[in-house]
Parts: C-alpha cells; structure tokens; sequence
C-alpha cells in the first residue's frame, strides 16, 4: 500500500493565485515525521519543511503554511499569491519512528501561469 | 546543513558500458542513502550505506547491478552497471544522521540518460 498519496498529478495556477497540495499518508507508527520537498526543473531537491507527528501546530512561512492534521492523516501545503518561480514538483514524503527510509508520493507538478 | 556534492553533474552513455557516480559531503555522516527517480516518478530508495559495513538494498534492488563503496564518513559512490535505456534516471544521493528526526538532504543529483 502506498504510504504517502499525492493525489493531484499536475495543478496550473495563474500567478497571485492560492494553491493548496494534497498529502495523505499512512503509518502505524506513533512517532514519524512529515516533509515536503521542492523539485525545480534544474533537478535538486530542495528541503522545505519538517513536522513530527506530535506537533499539529500549523506552520507558516512566509507565503507558505502547512496544515498538518492527524484525524485524517494529511499534511498540506498552501502557497499563498503563487509566483512564477513556484513552478516545481512537489514531494510529501513520510519517515516512520522505526527507520531511516523516506517514503514519497508520487509528486505534484505545479505550473504557475504568469 | 550539510553541503553535498554530486559528480558528475549528467551524463550520456551507452548501453552495456558503466557509470560510478561520487557523492562528497562536507560533514561526517553515519548514513547515506542511494535514490533513482526515474523520468517522471517519484524517488525510489536504491540502498541505505553505512561506513564499514557492506550496503543495504531495497527490494529490487542487486548489488551486481548497482555497487556501493562507503571508504569513509563523508564520501560514497554508486556504480550503475552494464546499463540499458531503462536506467535512465536522475541518481541522488541523501544523508542522515541515523534516526528518523533528520532533515534528510540530498544531493544536486545525477542525471544519466542511456542510449
């Protein structure tokens, strides 16, 4: 079974627009932690956030906000007044309190439309 | 964070022939972990690799097809073997600190396309 789902393949916003990305995961695992990922078309992937699974406190960064909560296992991204550069892949990946392995979804690729 | 190196950067190469990809990072790390994201896909696990011991591989995963050297803390390589169009993917390379509470990072990536 897949152990972090992206649901949305591909999202197009047009720029200034907000976004949300989707992740559900699954563990059984009372200690694990959350990430999400940014992939530009260059390649690398760069960190964004880290939330443990006893911290459900949402998280804001600048345009970005996380809304992780446990009752339905889902860990979302909210990019507010999208911007060209947004434009990536975006991974949610899951690490369960039992190892080192990283579990990824499958990805969603943003397009912002200027 | 930890500043981590890739080379090379790409490449192309011919089928049959082989490919050891370097990963350097700038800090002593316990683990580091080979990653193939094939075109398109998301990240697949290829092997966890910790200095002194031999790599472990996931599932589908062979140690003829893809060695792994660990000579010390803060280099690894990963050899893809007699490869074929089907390898063709960007190989990364991530480091942890030995439990699931690291910000897991990871390299710039290698991207091999095989012809």
């Amino acid at each position: 079974a897949q152990k972090v789902t992206q649901a949305q393949t591909e999202i197009s916003v047009v720029e200034k627009e907000d976004v949300t990305l989707d992740c559900v995961y699954e563990t059984r695992d009372t200690t694990y932690y959350l990430f999400w990922y940014k992939q530009p078309p260059s390649g690398e992937l760069v960190f964004l956030i880290r939330r443990n699974s006893f911290d459900e406190q949402n998280e804001i960064s600048g345009r970005y906000s996380w809304n992780f909560q446990k009752s339905t296992s889902s860990f979302n991204f909210t990019i507010t007044a999208s911007q060209v550069v947004d434009s990536a892949v975006y991974f949610c990946a899951l690490s369960e309190g039992t190892g080192n392995q990283f579990y990824f979804g499958t990805g969603t690729s943003l397009t912002v439309i200027p | 964070s930890a500043v981590i190196s890739q080379k090379p950067s790409r490449d192309i190469c011919q089928r049959g022939t082989s490919l050891t990809i370097q990963c350097q990072v700038d800090s002593q790390v316990t683990m580091m972990f080979w990653y193939r994201q094939q075109p398109g896909q998301s990240l697949t696990l290829i092997a966890t690799a910790n200095q002194g011991s031999e790599a472990t591989y996931e599932s589908g995963f062979v140690i003829d097809k893809f060695p792994i050297s660990r000579p010390n803390l803060t280099f690894s390589t990963l050899t893809v073997s007699n490869m074929s169009p089907e390898d063709s993917s960007i190989y990364l390379c991530s480091l942890g600190s030995g439990s699931s509470y690291n910000e897991q990072f990871f390299g710039p990536g290698t991207r091999l396309t095989v012809l």
